[in-house]
């Protein structure tokens, strides 16, 4: 079964709105963490956001935010505001728990959503 | 700030020729993350290491091989390469005390195979 699940191949959006891109999860954990990656045309995967299982507030940093519902196992990306250079693939990902210790605490990816800032 | 640095960033070779690709982690952290991300896929897991020891193995092939040095630095090794080989491969690193750090990924080797 798939872990992360993007169900928008490609999105667009006009400078200065807002675009909400999906994301749902599936896991057993009680503890995970939930990530948003960018990646630009050029390759480089840049860090974006961040949520963990326990977090009773959703993450916000800068223009985007984290639409948390734990309930749904959903973890939405909200970007404000979109500028141009925000055109890039992102990716929503997920470290789970490891129960046997050491550091098993790979990340499993989404498919991705192509996003395209119109002007 | 200093980030996750690997080298080199482009790289050709021919099939069933070998390849070394590097990755230097940020300072201090003590886990290192290889990934490979095919044309227009998402990246797949393919090993880690904990404090220079391996931690965990993906779909990684066996004509891949890893380690990490006492530096905290790590290598991929590749042999007998594959058409199907050419992807971009990203090292990330991070503090592990459990699934809520972030992992910082390096820019990536861009492998060709010819």
């Amino acid at each position: 079964a798939q872990k992360i699940t993007q169900t928008q191949p490609g999105m667009f959006v006009q400078e200065k709105e807002a675009v909400t891109l999906d994301c749902t999860y599936d896991t057993s954990d009680q503890s995970y963490g939930l990530f948003w990656y960018k990646q630009p045309s050029s390759g480089e995967m840049i860090f974006l956001i961040y949520q963990g299982s326990y977090d009773e507030q959703n993450a916000t940093e800068g223009r985007y935010s984290l639409n948390f519902q734990k309930a749904r196992k959903s973890a939405n990306l909200v970007i404000s505001a979109s500028q141009l250079g925000d055109s890039a693939m992102y990716f929503c990902a997920m470290r789970e728990g490891s129960s046997s210790g050491g550091s098993n605490y790979k990340l499993t990816f989404g498919k991705g959503t192509l996003l395209t800032v119109n002007p | 700030a200093a980030g996750v640095i690997q080298s080199p960033r482009h790289l050709i070779k021919e099939k069933r020729e070998t390849a070394t690709l590097k990755c230097y982690p940020i300072p201090r952290h003590d886990t290192v993350y290889w990934y490979q991300q095919g044309p227009g896929q998402d990246p797949q897991f393919l090993i880690s290491f904990y404090e220079k020891m391996q931690s965990d193995k993906g779909s990684i092939p066996d004509r891949f091989s890893a380690q990490q040095f006492s530096d905290y630095h790590s290598e991929l090794n590749m042999s007998s390469l594959e058409l199907g080989d050419s992807a971009l491969y990203f090292c990330a690193s991070s503090f592990d005390r459990g699934p809520h750090q972030p992992q910082h990924f390096g820019d990536g080797t861009r492998l060709s195979i010819l």
